[in-house]
C-alpha cells in the first residue's frame, strides 16, 4: 500500500533553511486525484498546515509561512519536498508529510513525521 | 482564517463508555469537516472526513455528526486503543486548520 517517508536532517541553525523530502512508495505521486502536503507540529501542541502541491507543480500555502515556504516535486523520484528559509526556534517541531484529495483536504496517508530542531 | 475550538481539552472515561467530543467552527463550513486519532509518537490517523463518513478500516463505534458550525465525534463503547489524542480539522477554506485537540484519559 502507499507509504510515505520523511527524510532531512534533525539539527538546523538559526537563520538557516530547513529542507526535507518526502518519499512516496507503493504509488505514483502523479496521481491526479491528490495533492500532497506538509504539516507540522511543535513539541506537545497542535498540528499546522504548511503547503500542499500537485504533480504537476502546482502549490498553495499558509499564508502565515508563505514568504519563508518553499514546496517541489520530482516526479522522477516520486518525490516532493520542502525547504523553508530564516528558521527560528519557533520552527522546531516534528514535521509531517501527507497526502489529501483534490476535492477536500483529508489528510488520509500520513509519513511517520521527522524531527526538526533549530537550535545552534 | 477559520479557527476551530474543540472542547473539552481533555476527558476522563472508562472502558465501554460512550464518549462525545464538540468541534465548533469561527464560521459556516458546511460539512468540510475530519476527525483524526493521534496517539504518542505516531502520526494522526484520518478516522471521519466530510463530517460523517467514516474512513476504510476505521471501526463502526466511531461516528461524526454535524453541518455549518457544530460538529461532533461520538465513540460508542470505548475501547482501550481509543484512549488518545483527537483532533478536528476544517477542509472548507484554505488554510485549512485544526482544533487544539481533546486528549482522551482513561478514568
Amino acid at each position: 500500500q502507499l507509504q510515505l517517508q520523511e527524510s532531512g536532517p534533525g539539527l538546523v541553525k538559526p537563520s538557516e533553511t530547513l529542507s526535507l523530502t518526502c518519499t512516496v512508495s507503493g504509488g505514483s505521486i502523479s496521481s491526479s486525484s491528490y495533492y500532497w502536503g506538509w504539516i507540522r507540529q511543535p513539541p506537545g501542541k497542535g498540528l499546522e498546515w504548511i503547503g500542499s502541491i500537485y504533480y504537476s507543480g502546482s502549490t498553495y500555502y499558509n499564508p502565515s509561512l508563505k514568504s519563508r515556504v518553499t514546496i517541489s516535486v520530482d516526479t522522477s523520484k516520486n518525490q516532493f519536498s520542502l525547504k523553508l528559509s530564516s528558521v527560528t526556534a519557533a520552527d522546531t517541531a516534528v514535521y509531517y508529510c501527507a497526502r489529501h484529495g483534490t476535492t477536500a483536504q483529508a489528510f488520509d496517508i500520513w509519513g511517520q513525521g521527522t524531527m526538526v530542531t533549530v537550535s545552534s | 482564517d477559520i479557527q476551530m475550538t474543540q472542547s473539552p481539552s481533555s476527558l476522563s472515561a472508562s472502558v465501554g463508555d460512550r464518549v462525545t467530543i464538540t468541534c465548533r467552527a469561527s464560521q459556516s463550513i458546511s460539512s468540510y469537516l475530519n476527525w483524526y486519532q493521534q496517539k504518542p509518537g505516531k502520526a494522526p490517523k484520518l478516522l471521519i472526513y466530510a463530517a460523517s463518513s467514516l474512513q476504510s478500516g476505521v471501526p463502526s463505534r466511531f461516528s461524526g455528526s454535524g453541518s455549518g458550525t457544530d460538529f461532533t465525534l461520538t465513540i460508542s463503547s470505548l475501547q482501550p486503543e481509543d484512549f488518545a489524542t483527537y483532533y478536528c480539522q476544517q477542509s472548507y477554506s484554505t488554510p485549512p486548520s485544526f482544533g487544539q485537540g481533546t486528549k482522551l484519559e482513561i478514568k
